[in-house]
């Protein structure tokens, strides 16, 4: 069984510019989470998708980030304008809907890099 | 004071020595999962675990329920093993988002 995969694995865009990530969970995983680690801080949490719908989107920073998942399976994440404090790693990870509570497979991230 | 909470933040150690990196979290339920972030970003997930100890190859994590408090352990480390290890715990219901610790980054001279 195939895991979580995120495209690009790295980006290097300029201050302005717009990124889109992608992120692929296990097939069936109706939960889907986005996080990221900015340098030096340790991940933080942005959203979580129960299938194509946003359960809580409470840690997206601010309006520049559109998170995406269009029939409930891949998701995108995309930064329009972007900025440099948005450099970091981009992870996704997701779970089957009736997972063991604590259950998360993560996906190896997308390394975001704003000049 | 951080809900998860992890020690050391930085461990250097000789290729061959055993090594303990501790997790102590005070958010939701007793469980934990462990990460290694890799020098280039891209993060393997290690452990995940509820009750007692769990091995894999060199790596053993054990979780002490009612302390709320983890441990992993790499026996015979070796410079490989060089990274950072992340604790994250989830939340108190089916879903819930993890919270992370800082991290502690590990290097292993040869």
């Amino acid at each position: 069984e195939a895991g979580v995969t995120q495209f690009p694995s790295h980006s290097v865009i300029e201050k302005g510019q717009t990124v889109t990530l992608r992120c692929d969970p296990i097939s069936g995983h109706d939960n889907l989470y986005w996080y990221r680690r900015v340098m030096g801080k340790e991940i933080k949490f942005l959203l979580h998708f129960v299938k194509e719908s946003k359960q809580d989107e409470s840690g997206m920073p601010n309006n520049r980030f559109l998170a995406e998942r269009t029939g409930g399976t891949y998701s995108t994440l995309k930064v329009q304008p972007a900025e440099l404090e948005d450099s970091g790693v981009y992870f996704c990870a997701s779970s089957p809907l009736m997972a063991s509570y604590y259950e998360q497979y993560f996906g190896p991230g997308t390394r975001l890099t704003v000049t | 004071k951080n809900e998860v909470e992890q020690s050391p933040q930085n461990l250097t150690a000789q290729e061959g020595e055993f090594i303990t990196i501790n997790c102590s979290y005070s958010v939701g339920i007793s469980a934990l999962h462990w990460l290694q972030q890799h020098p280039g970003g891209g993060i393997v997930s290690l452990f995940m675990l509820s009750s007692g100890k769990k091995k894999h190859g060199r790596l053993i994590a054990t979780i002490n329920i009612q302390e709320k408090h983890s441990s992993l352990h790499i026996t015979a480390s070796h410079p490989r093993d060089s990274a950072v290890y992340i604790c994250a715990a989830p939340g108190e219901t089916s879903g819930s988002r993890l919270t992370f610790g800082e991290g502690t980054q590990l290097t292993v001279n040869p």
